[in-house]
């Protein structure tokens, strides 16, 4: 199994309509994060979460929320979906403690907003 | 606040050596990072250097540091065409890495 596993893998989903995005990992990691890439832009920081209790916005986190519900668990919410928020979604964890930080990124989500 | 730089194309021919370059704005960043995507896949770690560190050699891939100017460089040697993907440069901001900031990525295209 893969250390930090997203799902779903792809969504489709219509304009207005509320959406939730699922992170879990395996790593025992307590920092979380969400990110958001798009063509052109890089990958852009939406929220990220160093345990259960602490949750603090990122570069873009207007439009978007998040639920840390366990420190293996951490979902990225869409409120009422618009176009401009398809995009590729990352989930990555780090641990502060490791080399390098040991950041550890999921495989993505792909979210159409039509 | 925080900003990561990189050209946005690079094009090679297969056998020659590529230079991806990055600028930061950080200058307390701890690591600074190279990733690499594949069309239609995540993100691959390739290699990272720690801040108080000139250069780093990982086999093809050699990672230069100029701290004094903020630049960062990956030099990929005899670039395959395997090597096509999108790079990306980042630095780890705030105390103990409290988050990755991306550049917008490279799109390396080796040519035959």
């Amino acid at each position: 199994d893969a250390d930090v596993t997203q799902t779903p893998r792809n969504r489709i989903t219509k304009t207005g309509k509320r959406i939730m995005l699922e992170c879990s990992q395996t790593k025992g990691h307590d920092r979380m994060y969400w990110y958001r890439q798009d063509p052109g832009l890089g990958l852009r920081l939406i929220y990220y979460s160093f345990d259960v209790k602490d949750i603090n916005k990122g570069e873009i986190s207007d439009g978007y929320s998040v639920s840390r519900q366990a420190q293996a668990k951490f979902s990225l919410s869409l409120e009422s979906a618009i176009p401009n928020q398809t995009a590729l979604y990352f989930c990555a964890t780090s641990d502060p403690s490791t080399l390098d930080y040991g950041y550890t990124f999921g495989s993505g989500t792909r979210l159409t907003v039509v | 606040g925080e900003d990561v730089e990189q050209s946005l194309f690079l094009s090679v021919r297969e056998g020659d050596s590529s230079v991806i370059n990055c600028t930061y704005t950080d200058s307390s960043s701890t690591y600074l990072y190279w990733y690499k995507q594949e069309p239609g896949a995540g993100l691959q770690l390739l290699t990272y250097i720690f801040s108080n560190m000139d250069m780093k050699q990982d086999q093809r891939l050699t990672v230069l540091l100029n701290k004094k100017d903020k630049h960062l460089s990956l030099r990929i040697a005899d670039t395959q065409t395997g090597d096509s993907a999108i790079y990306f440069c980042a630095e780890s901001i705030g105390q103990a890495g409290t988050a990755l900031i991306f550049g917008k990525g490279t799109t390396l295209s080796v040519s035959s």
